[in-house]
């Protein structure tokens, strides 16, 4: 099992680009989650899904989207990339039952310049 | 304030000793706790559920202090190898969001 795929791993993104984080799960869980995680900051919750076709916002949504067309793929949309958006974006998802133990992927590292 | 709090360490600790710390959370609703470790520049993993009586894994021993809204996470034996960031993490909704601690350095050292 591959488990939760990123992709890219790396990213340089100029101000005002847009991009698409790529997040893709092969052990049929309905939850999904995007976090970012910046330098000495816990992770913080930017959208999440709890099945295809359902999205909702997370703790600091601004200056994303996201779509859940099939229970595989999660994707992650920034629109007009800023600064303040460099960071390290992982997802994860989680079984329906059990102790929301998360899989992560391998995150992605995204510097906008 | 914070949903989640640790200390960011780092706390040095010889090979072979012990080493805990704690996190405290602001919620006092929360259901579900956990210990994630994280190394460097890498994606963090579950290391181990908190259950409310406490509970070991190998030399890793959690406890939940919910009247004082705590977690703990004690390590034994330290290896080189547990050198990492160490997450406190705490669920409080049916839809499995969580909130992560910004984590406590350890370093194991020689």
């Amino acid at each position: 099992n591959a488990g939760v795929t990123q992709t890219p791993k790396f990213r340089i993104l100029k101000i005002g680009q847009s991009m698409t984080l790529q997040c893709t799960q092969d052990m049929n869980h309905n939850y999904m989650y995007w976090y970012r995680q910046d330098p000495g900051m816990g992770l913080k919750l930017i959208y999440y899904s709890v099945g295809a076709g359902i999205t909702d916002k997370g703790e600091v949504p601004n200056g994303y989207n996201v779509s859940r067309s099939t229970t595989e793929d999660f994707p992650l949309r920034l629109e007009l990339a800023a600064p303040s958006q460099t960071s390290v974006y992982f997802c994860a998802s989680r079984p329906d039952e059990g102790a929301y133990g998360y899989t992560f992927g391998s995150g992605t590292r995204l510097t906008v310049v | 304030r914070k949903e989640v709090e640790q200390d960011p360490g780092p706390f040095n600790v010889p090979e072979g000793a012990t080493v805990a710390f704690n996190c405290t959370y602001s919620n006092s609703a929360s259901q579900s706790f956990f210990w994630y470790r994280q190394d460097c520049r890498k994606e963090p993993k579950l290391l181990m559920s908190v259950y409310s009586s406490g509970n070991e894994d190998g030399r890793f021993t959690a406890q939940l202090n919910r009247a004082s809204q705590y977690i703990s996470l004690l390590i034994r034996d330290s290896k080189l190898s547990d050198s990492a960031t160490y997450l406190c993490v705490v669920n409080s909704d049916s839809w499995g969001k969580l909130q992560f601690g910004a984590g406590t350095q350890v370093v194991v050292t020689p």
